[in-house]
């Protein structure tokens, strides 16, 4: 089973909508992470939300962390065409977070 | 941005053959990393590298890997010999500290083994 899952598998939208992907996961975490991969390129961090941490913004983006529900979730407000990705969420644990456990990734696309 | 450089970015190589993959990790990053994704598949960590020594590895990290960081050039990853099941897209990352913190990935060498 999987440590971590993003949730729903692909999002569909236009320009300037609004939208939430959801993660779950399976472990005691000290952070959580949301990275963006881009067709080509590597995942890029987006945002790391630690575990005494209940949100964190970054620009348009917003992520939420439920430890208790061990859940977290990504909103991304005025969508562009170039958001267009795939969002995972990644987890780690212990003093080395580098070591992530990555979901398989919702795929969201911004039309224009 | 700071930037990872990975290279090649793709790669293919008959099966049975050594093949070595070239990382350039940023410049004051400490701590290495090697994650594999198999097409339609997550990405999933392979083994970190910190002062010169292997930390953790995965148990997709099989006898036939190996990592090293020769002082201080390319963070590399050595398959010998290379199987069918080695194709993949190979990520590398780095980070400044183990801890909390971004880790930053490389655009991933694609390996086919034929």
């Amino acid at each position: 089973s999987q440590l971590a899952e993003e949730n729903p598998w692909a999002l569909s939208v236009h320009e300037g909508e609004s939208v939430t992907v959801n993660c779950s996961y399976k472990t005691s975490i000290t952070a959580l992470q949301w990275y963006r991969q881009k067709s080509g390129e590597g995942p890029a961090q987006l945002i790391l939300i630690r575990s005494n941490e209940r949100e964190k913004r970054n620009g348009r983006l917003r992520a939420t962390l439920d430890t208790s529900s061990q859940s977290s979730s990504l909103s991304i407000t005025a969508t562009r065409c170039e958001d267009t990705a795939v969002y995972f969420c990644a987890t780690g644990w212990g003093a080395n977070t580098g070591k992530l456990t990555f979901g398989h990734g919702t795929i969201l696309r911004v039309h224009p | 941005g700071p930037k990872v450089l990975q290279i090649p970015s793709h790669q293919i190589i008959d099966m049975g053959q050594m093949v070595t993959l070239n990382c350039d990790p940023v410049s004051n990053h400490l701590y290495f990393y090697w994650y594999k994704q198999i097409l339609g598949q997550q990405m999933e960590f392979l083994v970190n590298f910190y002062n010169g020594k292997v930390m953790e590895k995965s148990k997709l990290f099989k006898d036939q890997f190996s990592v090293e960081r020769p002082d201080g050039s390319y963070f590399t990853l050595k398959i010998q010999p290379t199987a069918l099941e080695d194709s993949a897209v190979y990520f590398c990352a780095s980070s400044f500290s183990g801890g909390s913190t971004e880790v930053f990935f490389g655009k991933g060498t694609r390996l086919t083994v034929v």
